[in-house]
């Protein structure tokens, strides 16, 4: 059964520093989102990404975060300065459809220390 | 706004015992409704779907929803628990308003205990 596969599964960065976040959606998959859970919050919905654009975005989202889908396959996420309250579990997730059911992978644990 | 309210926060059943997770939902017109499931340390694993039709969705697992729009629920039960299902259990909803492309608006979760 296809998968969305994310690495690394645990990243630790200094405060500061730029980090990417990598993602493999399902192949055949067109919609593209990053969600993040901070320790013993609910998932925090991030950003949407479809057709090689941003379609939506939350208020999280803001100037150091970028999205990008390099090749056909991988969309990474960049933080450019972490900041300690950027440690979270972020989740990348991918869907057929909007609307559609949405598919995540095993996430990647982000400490800033 | 769209909103998800899990008002338990944490529950703890007996082994083989059944169980109901309550999800509440604020939206105007027929949502799109999920369950996951996270167990420690893994990512959202989808448990079920309402889109339409059947209000009685079954899911894996032997867990099944039932979305009943008088009430704006869509609780999630299972007849027999199994130590296997102690986790952290999720319902969203789609945002569908604003030329939303569908991201997922999620409840605070309820955490299963299973006692043996």
């Amino acid at each position: 059964e296809p998968e969305v596969t994310q690495t690394p599964s645990h990243q630790v960065t200094q405060m500061g520093q730029e980090v990417i976040l990598r993602c493999v959606p399902i192949s055949n998959h067109l919609y593209f989102y990053w969600y993040r859970q901070i320790l013993g919050q609910k998932v925090e919905f991030l950003v949407s990404f479809y057709n090689n654009e941003i379609s939506e975005k939350s208020e999280i989202f803001d100037d150091q975060f970028s999205v990008e889908r390099p090749d056909g396959s991988n969309f990474t996420l960049k933080i450019r300065s972490t900041k300690l309250e950027d440690s979270a579990m972020y989740f990348c997730a991918s869907s057929s459809g909007p609307g559609d059911t949405q598919y995540f992978g095993p996430g990647t644990r982000l400490t800033v220390l | 706004a769209q909103s998800v309210t899990q008002p338990d926060i944490h529950i703890t059943v007996s082994e083989g015992a059944s169980l109901e997770l309550r999800c509440n939902y604020s939206y105007g017109a027929t949502p799109y409704l999920f369950w996951y499931v996270q167990s420690p340390g893994q990512g959202l694993q989808l448990l079920l779907k309402y889109f339409s039709g059947d209000t009685l969705v079954q899911g894996i697992k032997g867990f099944e929803a039932e979305f009943k729009r008088s009430q704006s629920s869509f609780n999630l039960r299972k007849p027999s628990v199994h130590w296997s299902d102690a986790a952290e259990y999720f319902c969203a909803v789609v945002r569908s308003y604003g030329g939303s492309q569908g991201n997922l608006i999620f409840g605070k979760g309820t955490k299963l205990s299973v006692k043996p």
